[in-house]
């Protein structure tokens, strides 16, 4: 199994400033066929289930607002929320779909300051 | 827009089967999509239990996989989760999702928790 680490498993920031969440694969992830990473970023609020952000690593679902923002290739990748809202408080997940057993990251907590 | 269901249990008893249902709107079960089920507990996180293909294809997390089927009916647009000799660490949040092919799981149900007691 891809074994995906996050850190911190939590932080807190002030409203406005950056938040940045990383993601460690333990093998690439990277389809080289195609050129992209096989990683995906999810937001989770209290009682709700995970919703998709970011997938291929860097794109932006439909509908997410433009200061989630990720990269990374390989093995490594980040998650930046360039200027924490309320609303951001949450906690993120990464997920690979390169191989299976799909797996998940255990999560990153964010909390305002 | 796609709209996904989970019913079934809250409540099973140990040695039991616990069954699930997703049912799936705004999107026909038979299109290139995989269906998935996901758990989710305090103490494991996330974890992918399996998928399907309308084909009927699956693929099962290796560590649930001796206990696991899951199964799709086409004429109701819904796919279900069987998961037999349950104990107290199957007690977890439930949730059905929709993943392409080589893809991210783009839509969830709301999840359904499941406890496993006596």
């Amino acid at each position: 199994d891809i074994v995906m680490t996050q850190s911190p498993d939590s932080l807190a920031v002030s409203l406005g400033e950056r938040a940045t969440i990383n993601c460690k694969s333990s093998q690439s992830v990277l389809y080289s066929s195609i050129n992209k990473n096989q990683l995906a970023w999810y937001q989770q609020k209290p009682g709700q289930p995970p919703k998709l952000l970011i997938y291929w690593a860097s794109t932006r679902e439909s509908g997410v607002p433009d200061r989630f923002s990720a990269s990374g290739s390989g093995t490594d990748f980040t998650l930046t929320l360039g200027s924490l809202q309320a609303e951001d408080v949450a906690v993120y997940y990464c997920q690979q779909y390169y191989n299976t057993p799909w797996t998940f990251g255990q999560g990153t907590k964010v909390e305002v300051k | 827009q796609v709209q996904l269901q989970e019913s079934g249990p809250g409540l099973v008893k140990p040695s039991g089967t616990l069954s699930l249902t997703c049912a799936v709107s705004g999107d026909s079960i038979s299109s290139s999509s995989w269906w998935s089920w996901v758990r989710q507990t305090p103490g494991k996180g996330l974890e992918w239990i399996g998928e399907i293909h309308h084909s009927g294809s699956t693929n099962y997390n290796p560590s649930l996989k001796s206990r696991v089927t899951i199964s799709i009916d086409r004429s109701k647009n819904q796919f279900s989760l069987k998961l037999n000799s349950v104990t107290a660490a199957d007690t977890a949040i439930y949730y059905c999702a929709r993943n392409a092919a080589g893809s991210s799981f783009d839509y969830w149900g709301q999840g359904t928790l499941v406890i496993v007691s006596s």
